[in-house]
């Protein structure tokens, strides 16, 4: 069964805190994206890639930085976090091919800072 | 820059069909995708469409596609209250690095 997993369902942090978000996928997949989701603005693209070590900017980058060093592995890194960081964070994988891909979804990381 | 948009919140009585619909502004979209997000959960795949097709039809689900006006629909036939969700569009182009544009989600309410 595919499965994507994000290392925590609820996170608290305080502000200036640095905060990594883990997610892992067994599927050999070779894209795996960031988005966060907040009331009223949909899912929004913060980074995705495409390889390991491979990364490209999303539509709103600023204030995160990510890490790829394995195939299964892709980290968001919030370098100081910040109150309006607070959101759900949704990580994704599918495979890199033209063909007709689905995007797999991990169960989400409700992030709060304080 | 490539956009999908779709109304934010429906409201419809147990047993009625809904129908939720979506535009999209990438005239290369190959591949056209609704996603279902039930609460507290991540988003799922309900059903997509290629862009070649006119609609495409999964037990209660029918979609509609009209690619020369850049419109999408999904029809929930008998709705459930178990078909209460967020319902999110999302395209994406042919080529290997295109990123999936996705809508910002219609909630889905059911009445009794």
């Amino acid at each position: 069964d595919v499965k994507v997993t994000q290392s925590s369902r609820y996170l608290v942090k305080r502000t200036g805190e640095k905060v990594f978000l883990e997610c892992v996928q067994d599927m050999d997949h070779e894209n795996m994206f960031w988005y966060r989701q907040d009331p009223g603005l949909g899912l929004r693209l913060i980074y995705f890639s495409y390889d390991v070590k491979m990364k490209e900017k999303g539509d709103i980058p600023e204030g995160y930085s990510v890490s790829r060093e394995k195939k299964e592995r892709f980290s968001l890194i919030l370098e100081s976090a910040s109150t309006n960081q607070t959101s759900m964070y949704l990580c994704a994988s599918s495979l890199g091919t033209t063909l007709n891909t689905e995007a797999f979804f991990g169960q989400g990381t409700r992030l709060t800072v304080v | 820059g490539e956009d999908v948009e779709q109304s934010l919140f429906l409201s419809v009585r147990e047993g009625d069909s809904s129908v939720i619909n979506c535009t999209y502004t990438d005239s290369s979209s190959t591949y056209l995708y609704w996603y279902k997000q039930e609460p507290g959960a991540g988003l799922q795949l309900l059903t997509y469409i290629f862009s070649n097709m006119d609609m495409k039809q999964d037990q209660r689900l029918t979609v509609l596609l009209n690619k020369k006006d850049k419109h999408l629909s999904l029809r929930i036939a008998d709705t459930q209250t178990g078909d209460s969700a967020i319902y999110f569009c999302a395209e994406k182009g042919r080529d290997r690095d295109d990123k999936i544009i996705f809508g910002k989600g219609t909630r889905l309410h059911i009445l009794p």
